[in-house]
């Protein structure tokens, strides 16, 4: 069965600390891996996709990597402001476009 | 920017009523979706449609059905709404595999 598992479910960190937030997939065959932001109230709102032959992609202070032998990928993200509070969904996709979304990590940033 | 517009951001409905949730994007997206989410559930896709008038079965389509009569409209449609059906509903368009999915900002729907 495809499962997405991410970790923490909840994280506390301080304004201007860095985080890291794991995602370990058992989806196959792989096509691609997202990081979604999602506000309070919001949709999700994409921050990286990577397909198979990539493993590090960037977009501002958020760096997501991907090691697709160990089907694990990580969300970093840098110097972390209020606003960076959210839920952190990972997804991944088969070549179907059928995707399995993970339950998501939600993140607060206090000052 | 691509947008996806959901009519209603809340809706509180009775049980046994026909309720229709309405969906638009303007970016001439092939793919449209509808999910819900829920408390420790994640997203879970019920429909979702790759053409005008094609439709697909998600994993939880039982008691939903949908309607692509236009390239940019998909709607979601509960035949007869149940309090189980009670959730936030997210629309998402996408172009082609490999890209991004775009969602709307939700229909969270209350049934009494």
């Amino acid at each position: 069965k495809n499962q997405v598992e991410q970790s923490p479910q909840s994280l506390i960190i301080l304004e201007g600390k860095n985080c890291t937030l794991q995602c370990n997939y058992t989806v196959s065959p792989f096509s691609n891996l997202r990081w979604y932001k999602q506000d309070t109230g919001r949709g999700p709102v994409s921050l990286t996709i990577m397909t198979f032959s990539e493993n590090t992609k960037s977009n501002g202070r958020y760096t997501a990597t991907l090691d697709a032998d160990t089907k694990q990928s990580s969300l970093h993200i840098t110097a972390s402001q209020l606003s960076d509070s959210a839920s952190y969904i990972c997804v991944v996709s088969g070549p179907a476009g059928k995707s399995t979304f993970g339950d998501g990590t939600t993140l607060t940033v206090k000052p | 920017d691509v947008k996806v517009t959901q009519s209603s951001r809340y809706l509180v409905k009775r049980t046994g009523e026909k309720v229709f949730l309405e969906c638009v994007q303007d970016m001439d997206h092939e793919n449209m979706f509808w999910y819900r989410q829920d408390p420790g559930l994640g997203l879970r896709l019920i429909y979702f449609s790759y053409d005008v008038k094609m439709k697909e079965k998600g994993d939880i389509p039982e008691g939903y059905s949908v309607s692509r009569e236009k390239k940019e409209r998909f709607s979601l449609i509960l035949e007869s709404a149940s309090t189980n059906q009670t959730s936030m509903y997210l629309c998402a368009s996408m172009d082609r595999t490999n890209q991004p999915q775009h969602f709307g900002d939700g229909t969270r729907l209350s049934i009494l």
